[in-house]
């Protein structure tokens, strides 16, 4: 199984700042099929990233994924009000699709 | 739209069964795949498994074998998790996802709370 670890758990950021989530995968994720989700509380997860750094339909171009083999990056370059979430990156290249733990990205 | 619209909250006795319905709209539902995740009360995501819905074949990962079934109705566009013997560590929202064409989950359904509770 592909074990996805999240860093940091939670990221305190100003509205305006530049966020960078990591997701390092235990092994090598194939055709870098890892995704990223948003999910504010109360509310359903979100594609933002497919692909490692493909952007879903509608999100916005500050979000942005990055990375190969089994170190990828989510960053936010201007953090919005609306942004402040948890995010989860997943794997989908070999079964089990495992989650990441999550980053919390909280108002400092 | 493309839209996954899930049954209301449930809450059960534990020993008792529950079945959440999912029901896709807006594209044609033997196209793509239906992956269910559960999220526990404070918790991150957890994938059970996918069902084809195309072949109806399910697939559930370590841990969601046994009491956890996938099923669909095809004629109405609709998948289930059915749940037996719940148990009080079964508390969670259940959420239904698309499987996209990249793999990727997309859109998910609005999740459904059951509480198991005496």
């Amino acid at each position: 199984d592909i074990v996805l670890t999240q860093s940091p758990g939670t990221l305190s950021l100003s509205p305006g700042e530049r966020a960078t989530l990591s997701c390092r995968a235990s092994q090598s994720v194939s055709s870098n099929y890892l995704a990223w989700y948003q999910q504010k509380p109360g509310q359903t997860p979100r594609l933002l990233i497919y692909g490692a750094s493909s952007r879903a339909t509608g999100i916005p171009d500050r979000f942005s994924g990055s990375g190969s083999g089994t170190d990828f990056t989510l960053t936010i370059s201007r953090l919005e009000p609306e942004d402040f979430a948890v995010y989860y990156c997943q794997q989908y290249a070999s079964s089990p699709l495992n989650f990441g733990g999550g980053t919390k990205v909280e108002i400092k | 739209q493309v839209q996954l619209v899930q049954s209301g909250s449930e809450l059960k006795e534990p020993g008792a069964s529950v079945m959440v319905s999912c029901k896709a709209s807006g594209y044609t539902f033997k196209n793509y795949a239906i992956n269910w995740v559960r999220q526990a009360p404070g918790q991150g995501l957890e994938w059970m498994g996918w069902i084809n819905t195309n072949t109806g074949n399910p697939t559930y990962v370590q841990g969601f074998t046994g009491r956890f079934v996938f099923s669909l109705d095809t004629s109405v566009s609709t998948t289930y998790l059915q749940i037996s013997s719940l148990k009080a560590e079964d508390t969670a929202v259940y959420y239904c996802a698309r499987s996209t064409t990249s793999g990727a989950s997309d859109p998910w359904g609005q999740g459904t709370l059951v509480t198991v509770s005496s």
